[in-house]
């Protein structure tokens, strides 16, 4: 059983494009986040949300707690947006991650 | 202003062995909390630090361990090493209650042969 299901797995995409990633979690949180992991390791956190949505660049999340669902989005899509994509949750003291969303733009 | 520290970048360990993993965190953050991703398992939170203090710990056997110093920095420990504790580990360090969204280290990745 996985409390955090993230969709799609893999998406390609041509430069410009506008990118959705979705997640659902399945029981009450605290506060939801996406990560970004390029290849080599790195992970940069990109949002917390606890509700409604943020905006940073070309990057928006959003978040419905009653759907229990968050959306990224990314607009104009870039190649240097190309990289894994994970939503991770906190359930009381415990933090679950998805699987990731593997993107590419190709230019 | 510094980002998270974490040595050694890469490590080799022979089965039975133990490990130390080290992880300084943004000078002024007091949580750090800990990572393991496989490819097989992805991320997985191991456990969260607070003023030296464990505040919350994954399921991981106990074989893992950790520790936060006065100067918030903390270490994790792994004794004898498994071929399937090779991962990537990613410590992470914010202000207040540690997650996710905090400022992430580059990782540690433990090769266990």
């Amino acid at each position: 059983k996985n409390e955090v299901e993230q969709s799609p797995q893999n998406l390609t995409a041509q430069e410009g494009e506008f990118i959705t990633i979705n997640c659902s979690y399945s029981v009450g949180i605290s506060a939801l986040h996406w990560l970004q992991q390029h290849p080599g390791g790195g992970i940069v956190s990109l949002f917390m949300l606890s509700s409604g949505k943020k905006k940073h660049g070309r990057l928006i999340a959003t978040i419905n707690i009653q759907e229990k669902h968050s959306s990224l989005h990314i607009t104009a899509s870039h190649p240097r947006d190309s990289a894994v994509y994970i939503c991770a949750v906190r359930f009381g003291n415990q933090f679950y991650f998805g699987t990731g969303t593997s993107l590419t733009v190709i230019p | 202003k510094a980002g998270v520290t974490q040595t050694p970048r890469y490590l080799i360990k022979t089965r039975g062995q133990q490990v130390t993993l080290s992880c300084s965190p943004i000078s002024g953050h007091r949580s750090v909390s800990w990572y393991q991703q496989t490819p097989g398992q992805g991320l997985q939170f191991l456990f969260e630090y607070f003023s030296e203090t464990q505040r919350n710990k994954g399921n991981f056997p106990g074989r893992f361990s950790g520790r936060q110093f006065s100067n918030s920095r903390s270490e994790m420990n792994v004794s004898t090493l498994e071929l399937g504790d090779s991962a990537l580990y990613l410590c992470a360090s914010s202000l207040g209650q540690g997650g996710p969204e905090a400022f992430f280290g580059q990782g540690t990745r433990l090769t266990v042969v």
